[in-house]
């Protein structure tokens, strides 16, 4: 199994370009999540999905949209990058027990950076 | 709101024990949890408490006290591999997703 995959790996933007992240999951796990990591800190959440097409907002969601078309895949898209989201992009995907999430599984990460 | 605290830095030789220390302040509980993560590498799960006591697995046990809003992890035997960053996460919003600590970089010295 290859558990969470994200793409890309690596990441430069100009400030203005637009980009998605592909995560792709294949546990058929429910529940998907994007978090972003900066240096020195702690994982905050970006949005998140409860099941195929449902999408929800997390605690730092400007700047950002996602999607979950399928159950396996949750896109991240930036439309209008700014400096301020250089960070690492991590992807989870959970399976939920009476509708509540258990523990994380995590992509590699997307180490994305806008000058 | 949310918050929650960990020490930011803990250091400790080999074979030693050592506990990590999460306290959480946050609009609803269903549980925690708590991750392993390497310099450079993803975070990855290590337990979860959703009741009050120890859970065991292997040299790591991790704590939870719900009427402290107090949870621990406990490491044994410490390895130089144990060198990394681990985070406690709440569950939070009715148990949909997780609110994570800011993280407490630990040192194995040799």
């Amino acid at each position: 199994n290859a558990g969470v995959t994200q793409t890309p790996k690596f990441r430069v933007l100009k400030t203005g370009q637009s980009m998605t992240l592909l995560c792709a999951q294949d546990m058929n796990h429910e529940y998907m999540y994007w978090y972003r990591q900066d240096p020195g800190m702690g994982l905050r959440l970006i949005h998140y999905s409860v099941g195929e097409g449902t999408t929800a907002k997390g605690e730092v969601p400007d700047g950002y949209n996602v999607s979950r078309l399928k159950k396996q895949n949750f896109l991240l898209g930036l439309e209008s990058a700014a400096p301020s989201q250089t960070s690492v992009y991590f992807c989870a995907s959970s399976y939920s027990t009476g509708g509540f999430a258990y523990g994380y599984t995590f992509g590699s990460g997307t180490r994305l950076t806008v000058v | 709101g949310q918050s929650l605290e960990q020490p930011s830095e803990v250091t400790a030789v080999e074979g030693a024990i050592v506990q990590i220390n999460c306290t959480y302040q946050t609009s609803g509980f269903y549980g925690l949890s708590w991750y392993q993560q390497h310099d450079g590498g993803a975070p990855t799960f290590l337990s979860y408490n959703a009741l009050d006591g120890l859970e065991e697995t292997g040299r790591f046990s991790s704590f939870l006290s719900r009427s402290d809003s107090y949870g621990y992890l406990l490491l044994q035997e410490l390895q130089m591999k144990d060198s990394a960053s681990y985070f406690c996460a709440v569950s939070d919003n009715y148990g949909q997703n997780f609110v994570f600590g800011p993280g407490t970089r630990l040192s194995v010295l040799p």
